[in-house]
């Protein structure tokens, strides 16, 4: 089955514990996206990757890290971690990035406390 | 910066009347326009999507228009029922600078 996979679905961490929320997708796309989720603000793109080793900054990039050392998996990572980081996080990834819609994995909750 | 206004917050409508989600974009490169729909605890998924050379699309009960001038694109809804209850995100993809931008999204509740 053609899926976005992110674990965990949800995580409990305290202010400045490292963590990484892992992202994998198995339809050998090469665009992948990690997005946060906030009421009343939508998804606001947080990192971006086009391809193996090439990523870039989205709309809200502070405070997070992202590696793309393989075409299929994506993590972002916090390294260290603030209560303005509890979100709902989306990992998302797409054949290409015009044109072409966006499949979603099934959230992360995160409470930083 | 690239922006996505999207109107109403919040919409509710008695089953079976007709539903509209309006969105406005900022940045005229922009050529592609998803709708997503996200049910409660559950990832967006897509819905239907209309491409800058299309003025409309349609999908069952489901139907998109774009006005490139206005800038403008609009989803529509109709015989809506109460599984349409969701919170549907509209979203401009951007030429060039590889990242999609979405609306606050609208929360719609359709009334048995």
């Amino acid at each position: 089955e053609a899926q976005v996979t992110q674990n965990p679905r949800y995580l409990i961490t305290v202010t400045g514990k490292k963590l990484t929320v892992t992202c994998s997708q198995n339809m050998n796309h090469e665009y992948m996206s990690w997005y946060r989720q906030d009421p009343g603000l939508g998804l606001r793109q947080i990192y971006y990757s086009m391809n193996v080793e090439v990523t870039d900054k989205g709309d809200v990039p502070e405070g997070y890290k992202v590696s793309r050392k393989e075409k299929r998996n994506f993590p972002l990572i916090l390294e260290s971690p603030s209560p303005n980081q509890t979100s709902l996080y989306f990992c998302a990834s797409s054949l290409w990035q015009e044109n072409s819609p966006l499949h979603f994995g099934n959230g992360t909750r995160l409470t930083v406390t | 910066g690239e922006n996505v206004e999207q109107h109403p917050s919040t919409l509710s409508v008695q089953e079976g009347d007709s539903a509209v989600i309006k969105c406005t974009y900022s940045d005229s490169a922009s050529n592609y326009f998803p709708w997503y729909k996200q049910e409660l605890g559950k990832r967006p998924q897509l819905i239907i999507d209309i491409r800058s050379n299309v003025g409309e699309k349609k999908d069952q009960r489901i139907a998109v228009t774009l006005n490139k001038t206005a800038k403008h694109f609009s989803l529509h809804i109709t015989e809506t029922q109460p599984e349409d209850s969701a919170v549907y995100f509209c979203a401009a993809t951007y030429t060039g600078g590889f990242k999609t931008i979405f609306g606050a999204g609208t929360r719609l509740f359709v009334k048995a």
